[in-house]
């Protein structure tokens, strides 16, 4: 049972250019999560999917960036017009359906590290 | 005030210390509790959960204080390989009666041989 793939590992952009980030969740999870780590910091969220539906994107800055969880495919988190300040590490996050709130583990991806030029 | 809070350290400790962490948090409605583990430059990995009054994992025992909103890690007997951050995550209901988890920026952990 793969675990929650992400790719790529590693993307460089130059500034204007567009990044799309994939995940791929753990099989049979259906909910999936996006995080944005900068050096030394914390996880900050971003944004709670489940398929072809956006529940929480209260982490998600307003312009340029946006998320889809297709009913087929990976989740893709794409930004807009890439500029240095959103070089940083994007975590994406799993978890099975039905879990309740005593129990709702999240299994995190290898992570895609963004680079701005 | 932060929805989790954690002293970012970093704590040094000699090998075969014990070490505790503390993490707060705000929202009184919380219902679960995590402890993960990241390596630099890696992602977090699950390392305990906190359902009720605590629970013990070999030298890792996680404690919860509802009463005072934190749960604590303690490490017995620290190993080099221990060295790594530890956050800690929250997880309760938001505004838009979703689950949501909260993590703490994290604690650092150096073991020193």
């Amino acid at each position: 049972n793969a675990g929650v793939m992400q790719n790529p590992r590693h993307l460089v952009r130059r500034r204007g250019q567009e990044a799309r980030l994939r995940c791929s969740p753990m099989k049979g999870h259906s909910h999936v999560y996006w995080y944005r780590q900068l050096p030394e910091e914390g996880l900050k969220f971003m944004v709670y999917l489940q398929k072809e539906n956006i529940i929480d994107e209260s982490g998600m800055p307003k312009e340029r960036f946006s998320a889809e969880f297709p009913k087929e495919g990976p989740s893709i988190l794409r930004i807009q017009q890439v500029v240095r300040g959103d070089s940083a590490a994007y975590f994406c996050a799993s978890s099975p359906p039905g879990q309740t709130l005593a129990k709702n583990i999240q299994y995190f991806g290898a992570g895609t590290r963004l680079s701005v030029l | 005030r932060k929805e989790v809070e954690q002293d970012p350290g970093p704590f040094n400790v000699p090998e075969g210390a014990t070490v505790a962490f503390n993490c707060t948090y705000s929202n009184s409605a919380s219902q679960s509790f995590f402890w993960y583990r990241q390596d630099c430059r890696k992602e977090p990995k699950l390392l305990m959960s906190v359902y009720s009054s605590g629970n013990e994992d070999g030298r890792f025992t996680a404690q919860l204080n509802r009463a005072s909103q934190y749960i604590s890690l303690l490490i017995r007997d620290s190993k080099l390989s221990d060295s790594a951050t530890y956050l800690c995550a929250v997880n309760g209901m938001n505004s838009g009666g979703y689950q949501k988890v909260t993590f703490g920026t994290g604690t650092k952990l150096q073991v020193i041989p």
